[in-house]
C-alpha cells in the first residue's frame, strides 16, 4: 500500500522565522513527489518533483527531493503571517490517476 | 487560469436525505476526483473518473456514487447521508497526460449531516 508521511503535523513559528517541513513517501514506481499549499479551502500547487528535478525553488519558498532517503522537504525562509496554511505532500501511486497525500503539516506564523 | 467551481461552500442535510455535490470545471479536463478531508486522517480520495461515462472507485467509495454525463461535470451523490459523512469535501481535476499528478481544485464543500 502506498503512503505518505509529513511531519511535523503542526508547527507554530514566529514571523521571520525558517521553517523546514518534512514528508517521506513509500510508492510503487515513484514518479514524482508534489507539494500544496492550503490557505482557506481549495490547495493550491506549489511544486512537483521528479528524478529530473529534484529540487525547485519559488521566492522565499524551496523544496528538495532525496530519492535515496524516499523524503523530500519543503522549506520556508523569512516566514510571514501569509504562510499560515496547511502543507499538503503528494505522490501518485501504482495507478496513473490517484495522488497518495499524506496528512498535512498546519503551519502557524504568529507575529 | 483553470477554473474547479463547488456549487455549494456549505451545506446543512439531515441523516436519510439523499445529497447532491456539483462540481464543473472549464478547462476541458478529462480527469475529475472527488476527495473528502477530515482532520487527522487528510484527503481521501472516494471516486475519480478519466473520461464522460467512466468512473473507478477510489479508497473510500462506501455510500458514496458519482455521475459523469458531461465532461465538465462530475457529481457526487450521497445516497441516504449519515453522520460520519460529515466532512470537507473536495473536487478537482487534471488533464489527460502520461504525467496528470497536478490537481485543481474547487474551494470545497463543508458538509454536515444532522
Amino acid at each position: 500500500e502506498d503512503k505518505v508521511v509529513q511531519s511535523p503535523l503542526s508547527l507554530v513559528v514566529h514571523e521571520g522565522d525558517t521553517v523546514t517541513l518534512n514528508c517521506s513517501y513509500e510508492v510503487t514506481n515513484f514518479r514524482s513527489l508534489l507539494w500544496y499549499k492550503q490557505e482557506k479551502k481549495a490547495p493550491t500547487f506549489l511544486f512537483m518533483l521528479t528524478s529530473s528535478g529534484i529540487e525547485k525553488k519559488s521566492g522565499r519558498l524551496s523544496s528538495i527531493l532525496d530519492k535515496k532517503e524516499l523524503s523530500s522537504i519543503l522549506n520556508i525562509t523569512a516566514t510571514q503571517t501569509g504562510d499560515s496554511a496547511i502543507y499538503l505532500c503528494a505522490s501518485p501511486g501504482a495507478g496513473s490517476y490517484q495522488l497518495t497525500f499524506g496528512k498535512g503539516t498546519k503551519l502557524s506564523v504568529i507575529p | 487560469d483553470v477554473k474547479v467551481t463547488q456549487s455549494s461552500r456549505y451545506l446543512v442535510k439531515r441523516t436519510g436525505e439523499k445529497v447532491f455535490l456539483e462540481c464543473v470545471q472549464d478547462m476541458d479536463h478529462e480527469n475529475m476526483f472527488w476527495y473528502r478531508q477530515d482532520p487527522g486522517l487528510g484527503l481521501r480520495l472516494i471516486y475519480f473518473s478519466y473520461d464522460v461515462k467512466m468512473k473507478e472507485k477510489g479508497d473510500i467509495p462506501e455510500g458514496y456514487s458519482v455521475s459523469r454525463e458531461k465532461k465538465e461535470r462530475f457529481s457526487l451523490i450521497l445516497e441516504s447521508a449519515s453522520t460520519n459523512q460529515t466532512s470537507m469535501y473536495l473536487c478537482a481535476s487534471s488533464p489527460w497526460a502520461a504525467t496528470n499528478e497536478k490537481l485543481f481544485f474547487g474551494s470545497g464543500t463543508q458538509l454536515s449531516v444532522l
